[in-house]
């Protein structure tokens, strides 16, 4: 069993539906990561987050420590949305290092 | 642009060759991050230096080595390449561990 577990692990919506990514983990960490890899290949940084919820735009992510459990929501989702979402936790140590969940194949058609 | 500049954008080699993938990180960054990503595991921590020094080091392998210099920018060397080495490896940096880590666009390493 994977340290850091996403689900769905593939997602397809229609332009405009709200959707929710979930990443559960089974170690102790200190923070998450919320990336974005578009097919290109290049990976963005959306959010970094260790307690409560945070926004940006469409995107909210939110987190509960004592559950360990994170996720992320984009509202009114577009077609431009289409890309692999990936959380990834940092270790309880004084790294940085991360720990990976497998990624969520988002598809939004038109 | 994330401002983590990675060079070669893709290399394809053979196997038994050794190359240098390059990374500079953000100005004022002082934590880098190697990532290996390949179809069948996803992304994995490499290895991560702050300040010139080895900090964490994750599953690489012995025929990988890497380094950061005084001018912050790091190197990952890969030799005695297999078929299996083939993947996009990624650089990121953060001021500092435990900061949001920015990416470069990664190397696509191709070994035939």
């Amino acid at each position: 069993k994977n340290e850091v577990e996403q689900s769905p692990q593939n997602l397809t919506a229609q332009e405009g539906e709200f959707i929710t990514i979930n990443c559960s983990y089974s170690v102790g960490i200190s923070a998450l990561h919320w990336l974005q890899q578009h097919p290109g290949g290049g990976i963005v940084s959306l959010f970094m987050l260790s307690s409560g919820k945070k926004k940006h735009g469409r995107l909210i992510a939110t987190i509960n420590i004592q559950e360990k459990h994170s996720s992320l929501h984009i509202t009114a989702s577009h077609p431009r949305d289409s890309a692999v979402y990936i959380c990834a936790a940092y270790g309880s140590g004084n790294t940085g290092k991360l720990i990976f969940g497998q990624g969520t194949t988002l598809q939004v058609k038109p | 642009d994330s401002g983590v500049t990675q060079t070669p954008k893709h290399l394809i080699t053979a196997t038994g060759q050794r190359v240098t993938l390059r990374c500079s990180p953000r100005s004022g960054d002082l934590s880098v991050y190697w990532y290996q990503q390949s179809l069948d595991q996803g992304l994995q921590f490499l290895i991560q230096y702050y300040n010139g020094e080895e900090r964490a080091k994750g599953n690489i392998l012995e025929r990988f080595s890497a380094q950061q210099f005084p001018d912050l920018h790091s190197e990952l060397n890969l030799s005695s390449l297999e078929l299996g080495d083939s993947a996009l490896y990624f650089c990121a940096s953060s001021p500092h561990p435990h900061q949001p880590q920015h990416f470069g666009d990664g190397t696509r390493l191709s070994i035939l």
